[in-house]
């Protein structure tokens, strides 16, 4: 029962680098989501996918790629990273719309 | 618009004592709301979800919450908190539609960190 895993859970890089985000769910649930946290914003959704090769921006996308190629995997790209998106990073999946989103351990990333 | 308010960022209680996390929404429909909590390090756990029917839902670890229409909110309660509810708290609400479609997103409030005094 393995649930969402991400990967790696800590990571260190400069500004300007490319860094991938993993997120790897178990069930084959449909919807993925994907979530920065930082102190005073609660969680915010920066993308999100109701299928495989179906995304959508979420409330701060800027900066970000998503792609969504196999239901079981959602990777998140930062493609040129900056200082302001040192944060963690929550992954998390459902089944359906009207079902509770499982929350991956998260990923705290920061950037030099 | 959709959005999720939780008065409180930091709340204080004795071991033993009750609880009370307030979360209001604003919503154009009959909401589905859910409490999650984190504890350090971790990600977020369900500990539980109103859909429709009795508006007092039960959860894990011995937590209620009850969902009053008129006032727009759902409140998180535990009449005796044990040490190891220090966590933090986030209240949600959706599902927010997107177009005419039923995307599935949540809004969470900003938290509310729960301290435990021996």
């Amino acid at each position: 029962d393995a649930g969402i895993t991400q990967s790696p859970r800590y990571k260190i890089t400069e500004t300007g680098r490319q860094v991938t985000l993993m997120c790897h769910q178990t069930w084959s649930h449909s919807y993925m989501f994907w979530y920065r946290q930082d102190l005073g914003h609660g969680l915010r959704l920066i993308y999100y996918s109701a299928a495989a090769d179906i995304t959508d921006k979420g409330e701060v996308p800027d900066g970000y790629v998503v792609s969504r190629s196999k239901t079981e995997n959602f990777p998140l790209t930062l493609e040129s990273a900056t200082r302001s998106q040192t944060s963690v990073y929550f992954c998390a999946s459902t089944r359906d719309t009207n079902q509770p989103q499982h929350f991956g351990d998260g990923t705290r990333l920061s950037i030099l | 618009a959709q959005s999720v308010t939780q008065p409180d960022i930091h709340i204080t209680v004795s071991e033993g004592a009750s609880l009370e996390l307030r979360c209001n929404y604003s919503y154009g429909a009959t909401p589905y709301l859910f409490w999650y909590v984190q504890s350090p390090g971790q990600g977020l756990q369900l500990l539980l979800k109103y859909f429709s029917g009795d508006t007092l839902v039960q959860g894990i670890k011995g937590f209620e919450a009850e969902f009053k229409r008129s006032q727009s909110s759902f409140n998180l309660r535990k009449p005796s908190v044990h040490w190891s509810d220090a966590a933090e708290y986030f209240c949600a609400v959706g599902p927010c539609p997107h177009g005419s479609g039923n995307t599935g997103k949540l809004i969470f409030g900003q938290g509310t960190t729960l301290q435990v005094k021996p």
